[in-house]
């Protein structure tokens, strides 16, 4: 099973600023089958990015999503009031799909 | 728009049963692979099973194997995770969703909560 180990736990930042988010992976996530998801309490996750760069139908294009092989990386350019949430990676290289544990942007 | 719309969950002894259902709307739901995510209290998410769109192909987790079932009936569009010998680590929110590699559209999710 391959293990997703996302960094920092807890980003605290003010709106406007960049935010990076990094997940990094046990094992190389073939194909760079990595996808990035938001989630607001209360709420079901969203998808943001898929093959570790692809975003999904209608998420902005502050968000962008990169990297290969074990390290991958999620930024949002400039964060907007509704950013502020926890995003989790999830790698479907292998036959066990796995999540990260969770990076909670807030705000400073 | 794709409606996805999780039922069937509450509290239960430990080694009950619950069948959680989901029924979708606005997409071709015949034509998808479908699968139950689930996310226990002030965790991560976990990817329990899924079900592909003719019901050929299914994947349990080894935490759910032999325990849970997952199946189907595209005629009524809805998705069922039968949940047996349910134990206390299985207390979460389960999630419905539109998902085979990455989950594309989730429903609101259910609380199951197993305990004495």
């Amino acid at each position: 099973e391959i293990v997703l180990t996302q960094s920092p736990g807890t980003l605290s930042l003010s709106p406007g600023e960049r935010a990076t988010l990094s997940c990094r992976a046990s094992h190389s996530v073939s194909n760079n089958h990595l996808a990035w998801y938001q989630q607001k309490p209360g709420q079901a996750p969203r998808l943001l990015i898929y093959g570790a760069s692809s975003r999904a139908t209608g998420i902005p294009d502050r968000f962008s999503g990169s990297g290969s092989g074990t390290d991958f990386t999620l930024t949002i350019t400039r964060l907007e009031p509704e950013d502020f949430a926890v995003y989790s990676c999830q790698q479907y290289g292998s036959s066990h799909w796995t999540f990260g544990q969770g990076t909670k942007v807030e705000i400073k | 728009q794709v409606q996805l719309v999780e039922s069937g969950g509450g509290l239960v002894k430990p080694g009950g049963s619950l069948r959680l259902s989901c029924a979708a709307s606005g997409f071709t739901f015949s034509d998808y692979y479908m699968s139950w995510i689930r996310q226990a209290p002030g965790k991560g998410l976990e990817w329990v099973s899924y079900i592909s769109p003719g019901s050929t192909t299914i994947y349990h987790a080894d935490s759910v194997k032999g325990r849970f079932t997952i199946s189907r009936d595209n005629a009524k569009k809805s998705l069922y995770l039968q949940m047996n010998r349910l134990r206390a680590e299985d207390t979460a929110v389960y999630y419905c969703a539109r998902a085979y590699d990455y989950g594309d559209f989730w429903g609101q999710g259910i609380l199951v909560t197993v305990s004495s």
